[in-house]
């Protein structure tokens, strides 16, 4: 079973729907992330958590929220979507006490706005 | 500034010869690490290799190897004897500070370089 795991893994909604899409891992890691990949521009960081009760923006947080239900969730909402958001998601998970904090990836959830 | 630049959109290699990604970085913080990932078309994130600001040597993993150059602030990724399955995207990223603080959590992508390999 995969590590982490992203859903739904395809999802075409209409503007001005709210979505959420979720994030879940069995790694024990504290660290979780949302990114967003968009053609030619590389990953973007949304919001990381470092733990249940510590949420931080990252580089493109307007138009999304985020919650870390427990420590082996973290979902990302779209509250009002809008085409421009059309994108492939990805949720990331790190572990504090490795010597590299490599993050590992979830399979990716593709985002389709109308 | 962008803080890490892939120069290079696309790269052809020819089954079983070398090949090297190039990977620019931008950092004042002495303390900082450099990731390749792999995206093939499926979609996923693959960790490929690692190298921390204060290793001495270059890393290795398999076939892969990163050409560490501090002073030039590059770190290019080298594939050994290519293989079909090596056709992807691959994308180049950096945590900055110290491990146990929040800025090095966060890791800045390139744009990535699409490899195709060819018979």
């Amino acid at each position: 079973d995969a590590d982490v795991t992203q859903t739904p893994r395809n999802r075409i909604t209409k503007t001005g729907k709210r979505i959420m899409l979720e994030c879940s891992q069995t790694k024990g890691h504290d660290r979780m992330y949302w990114y967003r990949q968009d053609p030619g521009l590389g990953l973007r960081l949304i919001y990381y958590s470092f733990d249940v009760k510590d949420i931080n923006k990252g580089e493109i947080s307007d138009g999304y929220s985020v919650s870390r239900q427990a420590q082996a969730k973290f979902s990302l909402s779209l509250e009002s979507a809008i085409p421009n958001q059309t994108a492939l998601y990805f949720c990331a998970t790190s572990d504090l006490g490795t010597s590299d904090n490599e993050q590992f990836f979830g399979p990716g959830t593709r985002l389709t706005v109308l | 500034a962008q803080k890490i630049t892939q120069t290079q959109p696309g790269m052809f290699v020819q089954e079983k010869e070398a090949v090297t990604l190039d990977c620019t970085y931008d950092t004042s913080d002495p303390s900082y690490g450099l990731f390749w990932y792999k995206q093939p078309s499926s979609g996923e994130m693959i960790f490929l290799i690692y190298q921390g600001s204060y290793d001495q040597q270059n890393a290795t993993e398999g076939r892969y190897s990163l050409n560490f150059q501090k002073a030039r602030k590059s770190a290019n990724l080298v594939i050994s004897a290519s293989q079909l399955g090596d056709s992807a995207m691959y994308f180049c990223a950096m945590r900055e500070g110290l491990l146990n603080t929040g800025t090095a959590s966060k890791l800045t992508f390139g744009t990535g370089t699409r490899l195709q390999v060819t018979l």
